[in-house]
């Protein structure tokens, strides 16, 4: 079966443009996270799904981040206008209810 | 507030050495689960284990065994017998028994462990 799917694996691009971050989780997972590592701060979860409605949003920096989740098989995570302090891997995360989530191979964001 | 604690920034030890990472968490929740990822050079998140916070029987599987202890808020992992390909950083997490079912990890600042043949 295939894992989460994240893409770009890796992206460059210049402060102030905007950044879209793809997701596509297991088939039938019904939660859906995305989360942030950077050497600062470590793994930290930034947003959550379930059935496709965001739930908790408490750990998006700012209001330059917003997720979206319009159908059960996609998900994205857009920053506008992008910073250099953005520039973290990014990963995405899937799961079924009260199970463990099954992680993305993350894409490595970085803002020149 | 939940908190995760590995105090062992980094580990270097020669392959067959047995190893321990060790973990200690924070949480008033009286429901929670404590977890193992591996994170290799390739950057991929894995998980390996987890654990609910009513069973502290400890785990063992092949060369990898978890030790629960409540009473010392410790979760910690061993490795016996490390090879090489054990080389990765290693985070703990810890989340409460979401009410919807979800599991918000909180994560510890993660181990490097790094096996020398």
């Amino acid at each position: 079966d295939a894992g989460v799917i994240q893409s770009p694996r890796h992206e460059v691009t210049e402060m102030g443009q905007e950044v879209t971050l793809r997701c596509k989780p297991i088939s039938g997972h019904d939660y859906l996270f995305w989360y942030r590592q950077t050497m600062m701060r470590g793994l930290e979860l930034l947003i959550y799904f379930n059935n496709n409605v965001p739930i908790d949003d408490s750990g998006m920096p700012e209001d330059r981040f917003s997720a979206k989740m319009p159908n059960a098989s996609f998900s994205t995570l857009k920053i506008q206008p992008s910073e250099p302090r953005d520039s973290a891997v990014y990963f995405c995360a899937s799961s079924l209810w009260g199970q463990p989530q099954h992680f993305g191979d993350g894409t490595r964001l970085s803002i020149l | 507030a939940q908190k995760v604690t590995q105090a062992q920034t980094e580990i270097s030890v020669v392959e067959k050495e047995d190893v321990t990472l060790d973990c200690v968490y924070e949480t008033r929740d009286t429901t929670y689960y404590l977890f193992w990822y591996k994170q290799p050079p390739s950057g991929e998140l894995v998980f390996l284990i987890r654990r609910n916070s009513f069973d502290e029987q400890n785990e063992i599987s092949g060369r990898y065994s978890w030790n629960f202890q409540k009473s010392t808020s410790s979760f910690n992992f061993t490795i016996t017998a490390s090879q090489v390909v054990d080389s990765a950083v290693y985070f703990c997490a810890l989340s409460e028994a979401g009410i919807q079912g979800a599991q918000k990890l909180v994560f510890g600042q993660g181990t490097r462990l790094t096996i020398n043949p």
